[in-house]
């Protein structure tokens, strides 16, 4: 069973750029034909989905965030990371790591990790 | 594209209610349809894939339907640990991502 946890500062700045990674275990990369993303969730607020990665590398990402996020597979086959860049306030949330795939959509989530801008 | 869901519903034990989800041709027309819920500090959880299918951990008493551009999340017997947020997701040829529905509270009074 795979699981995934999210690392990453918690606590930014105006301006600065948002770093996180997701670590999983269970599974890899090279399993199938899984996309990796990136989900938030604002205060009290609904499900906003950010970007995936498919494991070939192929990456796309939300057309109201593109200008700003980059997501990569990291050095080791068990990681992908976001960057967001020029954060605001209205980007602190909790954010949260998936796969996911065509037929059972997102299905397996991270706890989350909460990322404050001030 | 936006995914169009009922801000809140309620019900009391025991009856059944109905959660629905309303996209387009470029979501739930084509595309199966997933359903979590979502307990406070805690990530979504799965109910419902491919718009009718309930992982074995489920219990029967969630099923998931899709109509043309709807779907739609049933709960029967409902009990007082139903309550949470409840959200609809599907892919998007627009987005060419996830479009998640705004989510629905159910409150069992």
């Amino acid at each position: 069973q795979v699981q995934l946890r999210e690392s990453g500062p918690g606590l930014l700045k105006p301006s600065q750029t948002l770093s996180l990674t997701c670590t999983f275990f269970g599974d890899s990369f090279t399993s199938g034909n899984y996309y990796w993303n990136w989900v938030r969730q604002h205060p009290g607020k609904g499900l906003e989905w950010i970007a995936y990665i498919y494991y070939s590398g192929t990456a796309y990402y939300n057309p109201s965030l593109k200008s700003r996020i980059t997501i990569s597979i990291g050095q080791s086959q068990n990681q992908f990371s976001l960057e967001l860049a020029s954060v605001t306030t209205a980007d602190t949330a909790v954010y949260f790591c998936a796969r996911g795939d065509l037929i059972h959509g997102i299905n397996v989530w991270g706890q989350g990790t909460t990322v404050t801008v001030s | 594209s936006v995914l169009t869901q009922t801000p809140s519903v309620s019900g009391t034990p025991g009856q059944r209610v109905t959660i629905s989800c309303s996209g387009d041709n470029s979501n739930i027309g084509p595309y199966p349809v997933t359903w979590y819920h979502q307990f406070p500090g805690t990530a979504p959880k799965l109910l419902i894939y491919a718009s009718d299918q309930r992982p074995s951990e489920v219990p029967a008493r969630f099923s998931g339907s899709k109509s043309g551009t709807s779907a739609f999340l049933a709960i029967s017997g409902l009990q007082s640990e139903d309550e949470a947020d409840y959200y609809c997701a599907v892919w998007d040829d627009g987005v060419k991502g996830w479009l998640f529905g705004g989510g629905t509270k159910l409150t069992v009074l």
